[in-house]
């Protein structure tokens, strides 16, 4: 089982939908958790943190579910530009940080 | 200008060739790390550097070597590339910030190994 499991997509919707994806985490003892984003061809960028109590920024919201060991991110009003893949990240001590493979989203239209 | 930096953009090489990817920063960050991405296995760590003097294996470093030449320099080398190694490779620094550790990647490297 990979540490950190991602439904590889694509989700395809059209703009202005509301769009959620999940990610799982097998190390109980994961401290630190993120968003990137990959743009094709590009580099990941952080989109976001996750914390324990739910973030908003904007159109995306994170949360993070210790008992079930996932954490999710909720894209509300999508835009063309939020196609991109969206990769988990997630810390479990001061040298181990693992991406996941990333979502893949596109929005159209 | 760009944070983190890699040279080569793209390179083409041969089967048997030593190959070097090099990587700058102008962030101040101890951390630094290489990455490769394959489609579908998303990035894997190769080595990483927590300064100048420490070096540290990650999960895929055979057939790769590493070199943390300052602060802000960190190479990659491949001694004798071979098709599989074909990818495209990121450099990485890392900083605490908030809850846990922030990563800035540089642009990547696209590595086609003939």
């Amino acid at each position: 089982r990979k540490e950190v499991e991602q439904d590889p997509g694509p989700f395809n919707v059209p703009e202005g939908a509301t769009v959620a994806f999940n990610c799982t985490y097998s190390n109980s003892a994961s401290q630190s958790f993120f968003w990137y984003r990959q743009d094709c061809r590009k580099e990941p960028k952080l989109l976001m943190s996750v914390y324990s109590s739910g973030n908003e920024d904007g159109r995306f919201t994170a949360q993070l579910n210790r008992a079930s060991q996932y954490i999710s991110l909720l894209i509300r009003d999508s835009k063309l530009s939020d196609s991109a893949t969206y990769l988990c990240v997630v810390g479990s001590s001061a040298s181990k940080i693992i991406f996941g493979s990333g979502t893949r989203l596109s929005i159209r239209p | 200008d760009a944070d983190v930096t890699q040279t080569p953009r793209n390179r083409i090489t041969k089967t048997g060739k030593r190959i070097m990817l090099e990587c700058s920063q102008t962030k101040g960050h101890d951390r630094m790390y290489w990455y490769r991405q394959d489609p579908g296995l998303g990035l894997r760590l190769i080595y990483y550097s927590f300064d100048v003097k420490d070096i540290n294996k990650g999960e895929i470093s055979d057939g790769y070597s590493v070199s943390r030449q300052a602060q802000a320099k960190f190479s990659l080398s491949l001694e004798s590339a071979i098709p599989n190694q074909t990818a495209l490779y990121f450099c990485a620094t890392g900083a605490f910030e908030g809850r846990g550790e922030t990563q800035y990647f540089g642009p990547g490297t696209r590595l086609l190994v003939l």
